[in-house]
């Protein structure tokens, strides 16, 4: 079955430092990879897609993220962190039945962010 | 705003009782999902429907049903409401129905059942 990992539950890190959030997924063939991301009391905004090419992907926010296929990983980076960012950030892969006309997403437990000063 | 409206925003109701959540999905999008944010289980796919056709069902209870109607904005219904309901529910829309599609969330409803 499919399913998606993120390690970390709670991440904190200080304002203007890098940031690297951790997914791995299990899949059976090259997935449809996303990172959503969720303030408090909001809804789900999607920061990056990945469905093929290019293994970096850029998103918005500054955000970028990498697929690697031999590490089933699609990581979430941002090279400086604002205090905006802190929020929960979830990433998810695209399910597919065999028939190919599912669509739902699979999500993460979710990764805390929260920013020091 | 990424155009998906939800209705209502919040919801309190009692045990037993039954809700209805509605969903407006973006202009031009045939898809419609639903999602459960808790926090034991996390984000859940409860249902998908596309073109006014149920695509594929998740973990959905036999409580819960969902319909997508001719103008497409859907509805799901919770009945015999337990504790353990309680719960952000999350319409998502897309243009297509797979899952190359990139699906744009509503603010959800959050729901307290007492």
């Amino acid at each position: 079955a499919q399913s998606v990992t993120q390690p970390d539950i709670h991440i904190t890190v200080s304002e203007g430092a890098s940031l690297e959030l951790r997914c791995n997924y299990s899949y059976g063939a090259t997935p449809y990879l996303f990172w959503y991301v969720q303030s408090p009391g909001q809804g789900l905004q999607l920061l990056l897609k990945y469905f093929s090419g290019d293994t970096l992907v850029q998103g918005i926010k500054g955000f970028e993220a990498e697929f690697k296929r031999s590490q089933s990983s699609f990581n979430l980076r941002k090279p400086s962190v604002h205090w905006s960012d802190a929020a929960e950030y979830f990433c998810a892969v695209g399910a597919r039945n065999y028939g190919g006309s599912q669509g739902n997403l699979i999500f993460g437990k979710g990764t805390k962010l929260s920013v020091k000063p | 705003d990424s155009g998906v409206t939800q209705t209502p925003k919040h919801l309190i109701t009692a045990t037993g009782q039954r809700v209805t959540l509605r969903c407006s999905p973006r202009s031009g999008d045939l898809s419609v999902y639903w999602y459960q944010q808790s926090l034991d289980q996390g984000l859940q796919f409860l249902i998908q429907y596309y073109n006014g056709e149920e695509r594929a069902k998740g973990n959905i209870l036999e409580r819960f049903s969902a319909q997508q109607f001719p103008d497409l904005h859907s509805e799901l219904n919770l009945s015999s409401l337990e504790l353990g309901d309680s719960a952000l529910y999350f319409c998502a829309s897309s243009v297509g129905p797979t899952g190359e599609e990139t699906q744009y969330f509503g603010p959800g409803t959050r729901l307290l059942v007492l």
